[in-house]
């Protein structure tokens, strides 16, 4: 049981190059969340999905996309990146309604040049 | 529009004695509360939360408190130990599941 996991931990980009986090949880959670960490910012949420299918936008949603064709897996994409999305990002999964069995994966700290 | 503010970026303590770590909101349609702690490396593990409902909420060493006429929730640890040295984020949520986090705080108990 590896709960969520998160490739790749560490990722450097030139602005403009496009690349996908991954996330995958074995938890059978329905709800699936992405945050950005950045200093004095604590976290903040992306995108998030209820469920296979259904996507919806967070508070920081621009330069981002994300999918869910299954319910293990929510990979975040970076359209064109840039160096405000440098930041370390987190993956989240929860039973929806159930604020606090919200668990998170270890992170992937993303620098773009 | 920063919605939940911790207000003290750090604070440093002597092991055994009790820190309090401090949360304030302004949204008032926030009924839950959660308090996550996270260690370098890792993600945020939850610790604690409280609902809208309640005043206190304990859990061994961890108690939450929350004054909802004053917008303002607390971590207490006591005793603290070297071990709780961590960034603490308080986070809430208005009757859904998307949660809204403060800045963090990072607490540093020192032997």
């Amino acid at each position: 049981n590896a709960g969520v996991t998160q490739t790749p931990k560490f990722q450097v980009l030139k602005t403009g190059q496009s690349m996908t986090l991954q996330c995958a949880q074995d938890m059978n959670h329905e709800y699936m969340s992405w945050y950005r960490q950045d200093p004095g910012m604590g976290l903040r949420l992306i995108h998030y999905s209820v469920g296979a299918g259904i996507t919806d936008q967070g508070e920081v949603p621009n330069g981002y996309n994300v999918s869910r064709s299954t319910t293990e897996d929510f990979p975040l994409r970076l359209l064109s990146a840039a160096p405000s999305q440098t930041s370390v990002y987190f993956c989240a999964t929860q039973l929806a309604g159930l604020t606090d069995t919200q668990y998170f994966g270890p992170g992937t700290r993303l620098t773009v040049l | 529009d920063q919605q939940v503010k911790q207000n003290s970026p750090s604070l440093s303590v002597q092991e055994g004695r009790i820190s309090i770590l401090n949360c304030d909101y302004t949204n008032s349609m926030f009924d839950y509360f959660l308090w996550y702690k996270k260690y370098p490396a890792e993600g945020p593990t939850f610790l604690i939360s409280i609902s809208s409902i309640k005043d206190k909420n304990e859990d061994g060493r961890f108690t939450v408190f929350l004054n909802k006429s004053a917008k303002h929730l607390s971590l207490h640890i006591v005793p603290s130990q070297p071990g709780d040295s961590a960034v603490y984020f308080c986070a809430a949520s208005a009757g859904g599941s998307r949660l809204t986090f403060g800045e963090g705080t990072q607490l540093t108990v020192n032997p």
